[in-house]
């Protein structure tokens, strides 16, 4: 398949393991914040989101949590399976009028049987 | 079976030529966009749409131009102007205005110049 990131950091776990992925994002202001996954030359997919109100959402296997003190975003995905395997963005949206999101660089998760 | 389309999946053309891509959606949203992405880095807005006959540069629309005469259609033409087309092109839709929604994002189009 394509390559999506040549470069990215990797994160490697063991399957069975948890995996924790970590994002700064640049502006205080923001109050809309998304994690996606993208596989290898497919677009990405949504994982989960939280909004600004929020410090910490849970979804199946995944929690999100938000820390606007110092603007950090983290994605925990509980028992890290190979299908996990992807490289994973988050994103966070501008306030001012329209539904802009924008991307960070993206991690890639690469899980090990 | 709701969902957004592009076409073709791989695209080759010659320096020099235009070359249009497709994007459609079924999911009656309003806003569409269009985002270019290299590798080792993140997704990059080029246009997007937020209604009908409406849109508005992004943040790299240099060397590109898009329409939407239909709210299902958002096509991307890559003109002979932009100075390095070879790229992943990524075409997304999501409900419209303030306050954060999820986009929803196409298998993506590898357009290849040379």
């Amino acid at each position: 398949g394509e390559s999506v990131g040549l470069h990215l950091p990797t994160l490697s776990v063991q399957e069975g393991d948890n995996s924790i992925i970590n994002c700064a994002y640049s502006n205080s202001a923001s109050d809309y914040f998304i994690w996606y996954k993208q596989e290898s030359g497919k677009g990405p997919q949504f994982i989960i989101d939280i909004r600004s109100n929020m410090d910490k959402r849970q979804g199946q296997r995944v929690t999100v949590l938000l820390n606007k003190t110092v603007k950090h975003l983290s994605l925990q995905i509980a028992a890290t399976q190979p299908g996990d395997s992807a490289v994973y963005f988050c994103a966070e949206n501008m306030p001012g009028g329209y539904n802009k999101l924008i991307f960070g660089a993206g991690t890639r998760l690469a899980v090990h049987p | 079976d709701g969902g957004i389309t592009q076409s073709p999946k791989y695209l080759f053309r010659k320096e020099g030529q235009n070359v249009t891509l497709s994007c459609e959606q079924n999911l009656n949203h309003d806003a569409m966009y269009w985002y270019r992405q290299d590798p080792g880095q993140g997704l990059r807005l080029i246009y997007y749409s937020q209604i009908v006959n409406d849109f508005q540069k992004g943040d790299i629309a240099e060397g590109y131009s898009v329409s939407r005469e239909k709210k299902e259609s958002f096509p991307l033409t890559v003109t002979s102007a932009q100075k390095n087309p070879t790229a992943f092109y990524l075409c997304a839709s999501s409900a419209s205005g303030a306050g954060g929604y999820e986009q929803y994002f196409g298998p993506g189009t590898r357009l290849t110049v040379t």
